[in-house]
């Protein structure tokens, strides 16, 4: 079975720039979330949608990130304008459905702004 | 705010011991406990899950969860040079599905 796809895998922009990221989820997961990991830190949520709905993205800085998942399968985030803070790994993640289900990550995009 | 707490280590241990990794939780609603393994520049990969309170073994690993002390820990017995990680906690709080994260423990096993 394949695993969550993300590209790309490395992306350098400079701030005030625009970038975005896309996720392919498990095949069948219903769930996928998008995660921001700065260096040194836990894994934090920003976005997680059922289907192509969205059920928490109380912690997307919703000025400067959106994200969309149209058909219910795969999904997109968009950063605009990035700043120097901005620079992480994003991770999507996907799992069978919501609450009781197991969380699998893609191998991430590493955003680095200059 | 609902926070996991994991001591940023690094936590040394010699190759064939048993290394034990801690984490604490503040929320006493939380349902569902996840042990991530991280290699550095990598994706966090689950290793173990656990819901009730006692032990779950898998191999060489053993999670063991105490709900009224809101504490989780990972033991991985026979440690390995290949053990050497960052172990990332995860906590799911009842009824949905968020995930909230510890900053990870670094453990580095050694010949």
């Amino acid at each position: 079975e394949a695993g969550v796809a993300q590209s790309p895998r490395y992306k350098i922009i400079e701030k005030r720039q625009s970038v975005a990221f896309w996720c392919n989820p498990i095949s069948g997961h219903a769930t996928l979330y998008w995660y921001q990991q700065i260096l040194g830190q836990g894994p934090k949520l920003l976005i997680q949608f059922q289907n192509n709905g969205v059920v928490d993205d109380s912690q997307l800085p919703k000025d400067r990130f959106s994200a969309e998942r149209l058909k219910g399968v795969d999904s997109t985030l968009k950063i605009q304008p990035a700043k120097l803070e901005d620079s992480a790994v994003y991770l999507c993640a996907s799992s069978l459905g919501g609450s009781g289900y197991e969380q699998y990550f893609g191998p991430g995009t590493r955003l680095t702004v200059t | 705010q609902k926070e996991v707490e994991q001591n940023s280590g690094p936590l040394s241990v010699p190759e064939g011991a048993i290394a034990s990794l801690n984490c604490t939780y503040s929320d006493r609603v939380s349902q569902s406990f996840f042990w991530y393994r991280q290699y550095s520049g990598k994706s966090p990969e689950l290793i173990m899950s656990i819901y009730s309170n006692g032990d779950k073994e898998d191999g060489r690993f053993t999670a063991q969860l105490n709900k009224a002390s809101q504490y989780v820990s990972l033991l991985i017995r026979d440690s390995q040079p290949s053990d050497s990680a960052t172990y990332l906690c995860a906590v799911r709080e009842g009824g949905g599905n968020k995930l909230t994260f510890g900053t990870g423990t670094q453990l580095k096993v050694e010949l």
